[in-house]
């Protein structure tokens, strides 16, 4: 069992570089969400979706974008990168919002 | 705006001594969520509770959800070392109930 997978586990980007962070689970799950970690904040909600076609923001959505073109991938990208979206981001699936979430492993991003 | 506060953020115990987090929101919740994320880890799920008053335990592990549904507290017996780590409570937002709303979470240091 895969369970949630992210890719890279690291990654370093240039200020302006953009990239894809990329999230897939083989649960069969329809919820799933990305979240940004950074010290003393927690885990805070970047964006959400509740099944494939379907997304919505988060608390901390700006400088990201996300679709779900499969219920198994979630990918975020990251449009324009900047130093404050140095994080570790997390990819999470559950089978609906309040029920037992599933973290991937974390995406360490460093941005320069 | 709806808040989720867990105390303590920190905590250092001496092995085989108790420890408790304390989870309170502003706002009533439909269930809760508890968490624990080692050390460069991810978040693992531990426990959901729904009724008021419920109380559950896991070994060690003793979770309450008060009677108003606002608040919730994790208790652990005689702590050891493999407890280390950060404990999240998380409960549905009430704006949409299709968002979780984190705690800050409690670190746990145990000495041994």
């Amino acid at each position: 069992n895969a369970g949630v997978t992210q890719t890279p586990k690291f990654q370093v980007l240039k200020t302006g570089q953009s990239m894809t962070l990329q999230c897939a689970q083989d649960m069969n799950h329809e919820y799933m969400s990305w979240y940004r970690q950074d010290p003393g904040m927690g885990l805070r909600l970047i964006h959400y979706s509740v099944g494939a076609g379907i997304t919505d923001q988060g608390e901390v959505p700006n400088g990201y974008n996300v679709s779900r073109s499969t219920t198994e991938d979630f990918p975020l990208r990251l449009l324009s990168a900047a130093p404050s979206q140095t994080s570790v981001y997390f990819c999470a699936s559950s089978q609906q919002m309040n029920t037992e979430a599933f973290f991937g492993q974390g995406t360490r991003l460093t941005v320069v | 705006g709806q808040q989720v506060m867990q105390i303590p953020q920190y905590q250092h115990v001496q092995e085989g001594e108790d420890f408790t987090t304390y989870c309170n929101s502003s706002t009533t919740l439909s269930n809760i969520q508890w968490y624990k994320q080692r050390p460069g880890g991810h978040p693992v799920f531990l426990i959901q509770l729904v009724k008021s008053g419920e109380v559950k335990k896991q070994k060690r592990l003793t979770f309450q959800f008060g009677e108003a549904k606002k608040n919730s507290s994790l208790h652990i017996t005689a702590t050891q070392t493999t407890d280390v780590g950060t404990y999240f409570c998380a409960g549905p937002w009430a704006g949409n109930n299709r968002k979780l709303i984190w705690g800050l979470g409690t670190s746990l240091a145990v000495n041994p």
